[in-house]
């Protein structure tokens, strides 16, 4: 398997624009989470969901971020618009079903909103 | 709300030496935690998970411990190589109930194996 799979691995943006990240979770995984990742917060989950249906939204920060799943084979995060504080790297993850299973993440998506 | 610290922040050793990282919680209702590395821009890859019945995991070079009831979890890397430079995150997954995952990272710590 090619493992979790991101993309674009980097965007450079200006505020105002829309962002969409894209992620293919591993075949199989019914389970898939968006994190984000800065320097100053660290790692933040900012949605999971089971079975392409959406479990636990309240990381996402606010109405400007969107997450969809429309099959179990990907998953979108969009952010609209964007502003400078979205730059961050987004990493899209992946496991089987419960939380006793090895959670596996994609490369991540580098985003810088000037 | 889960809390999940990592000490030091960063460390530097000499190949070869063994050494110890650190994690800690302050919520012991865990149902699993995880030890991860993260390489420059790269994603996270999971090295050790160790479920809130056991009380170790191993793996090669690599022995991870938990103590629930501390709230403590230590990653002990043997005969450190440069290869094992890298950033080395804890995560703690709370109980959600049947197929929930909570998981709570530590920010992590950076180690630097010196040749």
């Amino acid at each position: 398997d090619a493992g979790v799979i991101q993309s674009p691995r980097h965007e450079v943006t200006e505020m105002g624009q829309e962002v969409t990240l894209r992620c293919k979770p591993i075949s199989g995984h019914n389970s898939l989470f968006w994190y984000r990742q800065t320097m100053m917060r660290g790692l933040e989950l900012l949605i999971y969901f089971n079975n392409n249906v959406p479990i636990d939204d309240s990381g996402m920060p606010e109405d400007r971020f969107s997450a969809k799943m429309p099959n179990a084979s990907f998953s979108t995060l969009k952010i609209q618009p964007s502003e400078p504080r979205d730059s961050a790297v987004y990493f899209c993850a992946s496991t089987f079903d419960s939380g006793a299973n090895v959670l596996t993440f994609g490369a991540g998506s580098r985003l810088t909103v000037l | 709300k889960q809390e999940v610290t990592q000490i030091p922040a960063a460390l530097s050793v000499p190949e070869g030496e063994n050494l110890v990282l650190n994690c800690s919680f302050t919520d012991s209702a865990i149902y699993n935690l995880q030890w991860f590395r993260q390489d420059p821009g790269k994603g996270l890859t999971s090295l050790l998970l160790i479920q809130s019945s056991q009380r170790e995991q191993t793996s090669g070079r690599l022995n991870a411990s938990l103590d629930k009831s501390s709230g403590r979890s230590t990653l002990y890397i043997a005969a450190s190589q440069p290869g094992d430079s890298a950033t080395y995150l804890c995560a703690v997954n709370g109980l959600g109930g049947a197929g929930s995952y909570q998981l709570t990272f530590g920010k992590g710590t950076k180690l630097s194996v010196i040749p």
